[in-house]
């Protein structure tokens, strides 16, 4: 079983509706994080977290919100999805500065 | 801010030749120094870092990287392209002190037969 998951794997949705998507890991990591990626500009920070009560806003955070359920728990939320918000996401997990952050499968999205 | 540059978009080699990507960073302090790869439709899997220690590393399906402090890089080579090696490649820091990863915008390598 794949160390991290995350679900849906594609999505698409119209302008303006909420969609959560979600990341679960099992490497017993505090550390998660979500970034999206985009042709030509590589992976960018959205949010991340060091343990359950730390939320931390990446370099894109505008338009989405996060929620750490659990230690293995990190949901991605964009309450009002709009076009330019079309991308592949990607949840990360690592132990600590330094340590390989190993990655989901991603989820592409579509905004239509 | 710390950034990474990737110079190449894309670069094509022919199966069995030298594969070269190159990365520099900008920073006055080394940072830690990443390289991951990414086969289509998949995640992104570590190949190789630089944390401390011998500045020449070796990664996984036959590639290595040298931190070079004096010329700020960290660029990844393979003496032999496989088409197997075919995918975007991303050089990543996090500088020493944050916590954050910056990534690269990435190089797709091409292998022809």
């Amino acid at each position: 079983d794949a160390d991290v998951t995350q679900t849906p794997r594609n999505r698409i949705t119209k302008t303006g509706k909420r969609i959560m998507l979600e990341c679960s890991q099992t490497k017993g990591h505090d550390r998660m994080y979500w970034y999206r990626q985009d042709p030509g500009l590589g992976l960018r920070l959205i949010y991340y977290s060091f343990d359950v009560k730390d939320i931390n806003k990446g370099e894109i955070s505008d338009g989405y919100s996060v929620s750490r359920q659990a230690q293995a728990k990190f949901s991605l939320s964009l309450e009002s999805a709009i076009p330019n918000q079309t991308a592949l996401y990607f949840c990360a997990t690592n132990s600590g500065q330094g340590d390989t952050q190993y990655f989901g499968p991603g989820t592409r999205l579509t905004v239509l | 801010a710390q950034s990474v540059t990737q110079l190449g978009s894309h670069v094509s080699v022919s199966e069995g030749a030298l594969v070269l990507l190159r990365c520099n960073y900008s920073s006055s302090v080394p940072p830690y120094l990443f390289w991951y790869v990414q086969y289509p439709n998949q995640g992104l899997q570590l190949l190789l870092k630089y944390t401390t220690g011998a500045t020449l590393v070796k990664g996984i399906n036959g590639f290595e990287a040298e931190f070079k402090k004096s010329e700020t890089s960290f660029h990844l080579t393979k003496p032999s392209a496989h088409m197997s090696d075919a995918a975007e490649y991303f050089c990543a820091v996090s500088p020493r002190g944050f916590q954050k990863l910056v990534f690269g915008t990435g190089t797709r390598l091409l292998v022809s037969p």
